[in-house]
């Protein structure tokens, strides 16, 4: 099964908002409505920003907030932050009862 | 608190077979809905999802890597083992363990993750 696919980067300045994109098949992202995100910074564990393709975990900023048509899913930071420059990776439930990465997306905060 | 702790070899060589233990602790495996999961990172790429081992002993691997892994709990220990055989080069990469808490999260999301192990093979 391959990865999910993500743009390898994307940039923004301060105060702005982006968007990035998670595509799948019908397989995964399309057939439920299980999505999560994760932020990574280098050398560090990844965090959970998203679970069930909108809810964000007690403690995540509600700058982060995430979406889905059809077979792909959106994360989208608003008033970017220095702190957000970091790999983000999608993550989606499978019709194999497994879980799917996405091969990541480096954010860059100009 | 959730914390979870992959420990094993940082070196192996080429054929050999690798085991990780991830001893956790601020939750049970014996109890409903919760899971736990291997995952990898090889230097400077993408996460990929490996096995899960649910609470009721239920057991999924990749679809790619199925034949090379076992995956067990031992449930008085607060541990999960997974085993990989046949290890090479490509298989270099940072090993974590992490939680899927199915009562908050339903399912498709892994919330509290380890700090990971870096394995190397080579010869």
């Amino acid at each position: 099964q391959s990865a999910l696919s993500q743009p390898a980067s994307v940039s923004g300045s301060p105060g702005q908002s982006i968007t990035m994109s998670c595509t799948g098949t019908s397989s995964d992202i399309g057939g439920y409505d299980y999505v999560s995100w994760y932020q990574q910074h280098p050398g560090k564990a990844p965090k959970l920003l998203i679970y069930a393709v909108t809810k964000r975990p007690s403690g995540v900023s509600d700058r982060f907030s995430g979406s889905k048509s059809g077979n792909t899913a959106y994360l989208t930071i608003s008033g970017l932050q220095p702190e957000d420059e970091a790999d983000y990776s999608c993550g989606s439930y499978t019709s194999s009862a497994t879980l799917l990465f996405g091969a990541g997306t480096k954010l860059t905060v100009l | 608190q959730v914390t979870l702790r992959e420990s094993g070899p940082a070196l192996v060589k080429p054929t050999q077979t690798l085991t990780l233990t991830c001893t956790f602790s601020g939750f049970s495996l014996s109890s409903g809905a919760m899971c736990v999961s291997w995952i990898r990172q090889p230097p400077g790429k993408a996460l990929e999802w490996l096995a899960r081992i649910d609470w009721d002993d239920d057991k999924y691997y990749s679809k790619s890597l199925k034949t090379r892994l076992s995956i067990s709990k031992d449930t008085s220990k607060n541990q999960v083992v997974l085993t990989m055989t046949d290890m090479a080069p490509v298989d270099t990469a940072t090993y974590y363990c992490a939680r899927e808490d199915r009562v908050t999260l339903i399912r498709g999301a892994v919330d509290s993750w380890g700090q990971g192990t870096l394995v190397t093979v080579s010869s």
